[in-house]
């Protein structure tokens, strides 16, 4: 049972376009939730990440949305920039503290020139 | 600030064989974490240390795996013997403590396990 989806494999943009994102979960006890990226043979980088008391937060040109009704959250890119390509990992965690991650199958993101 | 360093970064064994991946976490980090990522997919936690002890290795196949990480700070994974289902990229994370409460987990390059 895969309890954070990212339904959407790949994705491709022109640069400068917005990109969006998507990620869904089922499990409802999920407070935390982040974003990383991942290049090829690297480990997946931290990008945004967004706690259950808010719906919305911003870094640069990173901005995440939860929208906990739905179980959903999406992360935009905007402007988007070739140097963005990568895979796109949404995670969540319940409880404060330290706990597992528990991630989505990706979604590769195409910026293109 | 050094990140997360792992090695090897690769290995190639045949199967039946042991295999061992080691991992030293950024400085100051207790908690550290292991995690596999199969093709295709997202990473899974294998077991995850507060510093020396092992708090949650319910998802680490103790048949044949086994992890250490004497003196709460370098850890290693261990799998004897190796089967080809194991193929796979072995990440290890360590996290600190953010506002609210919160952890952000910080990976290092991973190690990209073939068993053959």
């Amino acid at each position: 049972d895969q309890q954070v989806k990212q339904n959407s494999p790949s994705l491709s943009v022109q640069e400068g376009r917005i990109s969006i994102l998507n990620c869904d979960y089922t499990n409802s006890m999920f407070d935390y939730f982040l974003w990383y990226k991942k290049y090829p043979a690297e480990g997946p980088t931290f990008l945004i990440s967004i706690s259950s008391i808010k719906d919305k937060n911003e870094d640069g040109r990173f901005t995440v949305f939860l929208n906990k009704s739905a179980k959903h959250l999406s992360l935009h890119i905007v402007p988007s920039q070739p140097g963005d390509s990568a895979v796109y990992f949404c995670a969540a965690s319940a409880g404060t503290g330290r706990r597992a991650l528990t991630f989505g199958s990706g979604t590769r993101l195409q910026v293109q020139p | 600030e050094a990140g997360v360093v792992q090695s090897p970064r690769y290995k190639i064994i045949e199967k039946k064989q042991p295999v061992a991946f080691w991992c030293n976490p950024i400085s100051g980090h207790n908690t550290l974490y292991w995690y596999r990522q199969n093709l295709g997919q997202g990473p899974e936690l294998l077991i995850r240390y507060e510093n020396e002890e092992a708090v949650d290795d319910s998802q680490l196949p103790k048949d044949r795996f086994s992890a250490e990480r004497l003196k709460g700070v370098d850890s290693t994974l261990k799998i004897q013997p190796a089967e080809l289902g194991d193929s796979a990229v072995y990440l290890c994370a360590s996290s600190s403590r953010g506002s609210g409460n919160q952890e952000t987990q910080y990976f290092g390059p991973g190690t990209r396990l073939l068993v053959l």
